[in-house]
């Protein structure tokens, strides 16, 4: 079993819908990041969480420790929130971040 | 903001051929990774380094070595290119914090 799954594996959706991505967890965490990755392209860091929720534009990223869960929602999507979501965690253990998949979110217009 | 910069987007190599992927950060971070990302696997850790000199091996280091002569560099080397190295490449930085920088990607293609 992975220490990180998310939920789900793939997920298209139409233009200005609610999105939500899930990312559970099996390890005690120090913090947890979202990454986005667009085709071809590199890893942006959207977020980095040790508690409670932080937004930023039409993103919001909430985590519950106790849990072991994190939630990304996309609000008002759009076809430009195209791309590969990624959850990692950072157990601290020698600063290395533990991966989720990530999952491919396909927004159409 | 923080920079980190991979010298090349996309590289295309012989099978056997010594291939070297650098690295560059701008703000003297100590901590740099490697790591290969695969559809289906995500991201793996080939390499890292705390600081200069200093190196560990990841989850898949083999076929693989890494350079850090200076603290704005980390080099990863393929010795001898082979056609399961064929991937896209991803160099990343680290803050004192938990904060991680990545650079845009090489994408490797071993012919």
């Amino acid at each position: 079993k992975n220490e990180v799954e998310q939920s789900p594996q793939n997920l298209t959706a139409q233009e200005g819908e609610f999105i939500t991505i899930n990312c559970s967890y099996s390890v005690g965490i120090s913090a947890l990041h979202w990454l986005q990755q667009h085709p071809g392209g590199g890893i942006v860091s959207l977020f980095m969480l040790s508690s409670g929720k932080k937004k930023h534009g039409r993103l919001i990223a909430t985590i519950n420790i106790q849990e072991k869960h994190s939630s990304l929602h996309i609000t008002a999507s759009h076809p430009r929130d195209s791309a590969v979501y990624i959850c990692a965690v950072y157990t601290g253990a020698n600063s290395k971040l533990t991966f989720g998949k990530g999952i491919t979110l396909s927004v159409r217009p | 903001d923080v920079k980190v910069t991979q010298s090349s987007r996309y590289l295309v190599k012989r099978t056997g051929e010594k291939v070297f992927l650098e690295c560059v950060q701008d703000m003297d971070h100590e901590n740099m990774f490697w790591y290969r990302q695969d559809p289906g696997l995500g991201l793996r850790l080939i390499y890292f380094s705390y600081d200069v000199k200093m190196k560990e091996k990841g989850d898949i280091p083999e076929g693989y070595s890494v350079s850090r002569e200076k603290k704005e560099r980390f080099s990863l080397i393929l010795e001898s290119a082979s056609t399961n190295q064929t991937s896209m490449y991803l160099c990343a930085s680290r803050t004192g914090s938990y904060g991680y920088t990545f650079g845009s990607g090489t994408r490797l293609t071993v012919v």
